[in-house]
């Protein structure tokens, strides 16, 4: 599976380094929000998700904020690796089980 | 759990000829999704399923497009005639319905129109 290529955001980072990733939503009524994590060749893959009554989440070296109030999401890597190089989208889900995807982010881990 | 499973992984065929790609997502998910990713338009819902029955088929581009479900452990998206512009990759995806639940993405099948 190609990821989303040329016109993508990027973001370098060291590898050691913390990453953020930010994402604007656009519906205040989704209830659900999930980080994808896509590499070069494959399909979006599950990272976490934080429900609506939530402002913040925490996963092994992951963490996802929530602020309803301006419609942001972001996505704090700690400690970032080669192997975090990839495409990042956030989603968004509102009543009818429909998952809406933003546009994605490019990281880049430089050694 | 084998996961979604896409087949073929890629496809090439020329223009006006009819196109297949199947899925069988994972056993006891109740819901099916086709989704098309250009660099252009990035990850786009064509259409979903919930318990074999199509719900939301909005973003089919146009009549050329057609998918099925014709159980609860395959599905075909079909294109007839194919042109150039659906050169793409086509995501199936699988969950078990609900609010809660991320979605599980196959690996998706490349398909170019020459």
């Amino acid at each position: 599976g190609e990821s989303v290529g040329l016109h993508l955001p990027t973001l370098s980072v060291q590898e050691g380094d913390n990453s953020i990733i930010n994402c604007a939503y656009s519906n205040s009524a989704s209830d659900y929000f999930i980080w994808y994590k896509q590499e070069s060749g494959k399909g979006p893959q599950f990272i976490i998700d934080i429900r609506s009554n939530m402002d913040k989440r925490q996963g092994q070296r992951v963490t996802v904020l929530l602020n309803k109030t301006v419609k942001h999401l972001s996505l704090q890597i700690a400690a970032t690796q080669p192997g975090d190089s990839a495409v990042y989208f956030c989603a968004e889900k509102a009543a009818g089980n429909k998952l809406t995807f933003g546009g994605g982010t490019r990281v880049l881990v430089k050694p | 759990d084998a996961g979604v499973i896409q087949s073929p992984r890629h496809e090439v065929t020329e223009m006006g000829q009819e196109v297949t790609l199947r899925c069988k997502p994972i056993s006891g998910h109740n819901s099916l999704f086709w989704y098309r990713q250009t660099m252009m338009r990035g990850l786009e819902l064509l259409i979903y399923f919930n318990n074999n029955v199509p719900i939301d088929d909005s973003g089919m581009p146009e009549d050329r497009f057609s998918a099925k479900m014709p159980n609860a452990s395959f599905s075909t998206l079909k294109i007839q005639p194919s042109e150039p512009r659906d050169s793409a990759v086509y995501f199936c995806a699988s969950d078990r319905g609900g609010l809660s639940y991320g979605y599980t993405f196959g690996s998706g099948t490349r398909l170019t129109v020459v």
